[in-house]
């Protein structure tokens, strides 16, 4: 059975603070891993990695994919209160999606 | 043109009834994805479909659970004989290509409960 496991659960942090959320995934026919940002109902697309070692960044996040190990991470510098959210990834196999249970991220100023 | 849009935005139902919910995809997005989020749980990917045909329905929760997509457009998502174990927020997505590994655009949800 397809698992993607997230960690931490839960984090706070001061704003300025650096942050790096993990994931890790088992996922038959591995094609693509996708981190999404969730703050109320609807999820918005962050990253599709596809390729390891490869880093994609959007301002001030970014996220790496490790195909031998199967995970990937996620980093957040300079945090902002804005960026409070649920953050969740998701292993891409043949036809399904498998989603962590995502990361609570709590920006404090 | 507008984004995803899904209706009803509430459902309260009781157990036993038949429900339909429906999902408007982005204009010209080929890929539609339906999901389900429960409380304090992750997203639970349900099925997804390229045009009107979904590669693999394994991902339903049961046979109560049916959907379809006609005119590569227009979506539904049916469950009958609801049982409280169902009452979650069933989100849509739409994307442009037809594969997974697309950025997805998701709707606002439709919040199901069954009493």
């Amino acid at each position: 059975e397809d698992k993607v496991v997230q960690s931490p659960l839960s984090l706070v942090v001061h704003e300025g603070d650096t942050v790096t959320l993990n994931c890790s995934y088992e996922v038959t026919n591995f094609r693509s891993l996708l981190w999404y940002k969730q703050e109320k109902k609807a999820p918005t697309f962050l990253f599709m990695l596809t390729s390891s070692g490869i880093e994609k960044k959007s301002g001030r996040l970014s996220s790496i994919l490790d195909k031998k190990e199967l995970f990937s991470i996620l980093n957040i510098t300079a945090t902002q209160t804005g960026d409070s959210a649920v953050y969740l990834c998701a292993g891409a196999g043949s036809y399904q999606l498998t989603f962590g249970k995502g990361t609570k991220l709590s920006v404090i100023p | 043109g507008a984004g995803v849009s899904q209706s009803p935005s509430n459902k309260v139902t009781e157990k036993g009834k038949d429900v339909e919910l429906r999902c408007d995809p982005i204009s010209g997005h080929t890929a539609l994805y339906w999901y389900r989020q429960s409380l304090g749980q992750g997203l639970e990917f349900l099925i997804y479909f390229q045009g009107n045909s979904a590669p693999d329905k394994s991902g339903l929760p049961s046979d109560r659970f049916s959907a379809e997509r006609t005119g590569g457009s227009v979506s539904t998502l049916t469950i009958q004989r609801t049982q409280q174990e169902d009452s979650a927020v069933y989100l849509c997505a739409s994307s442009l290509a037809g594969t997974l590994e697309t950025s997805q655009y998701f709707g606002p949800g439709t919040r199901l409960t069954v009493l």
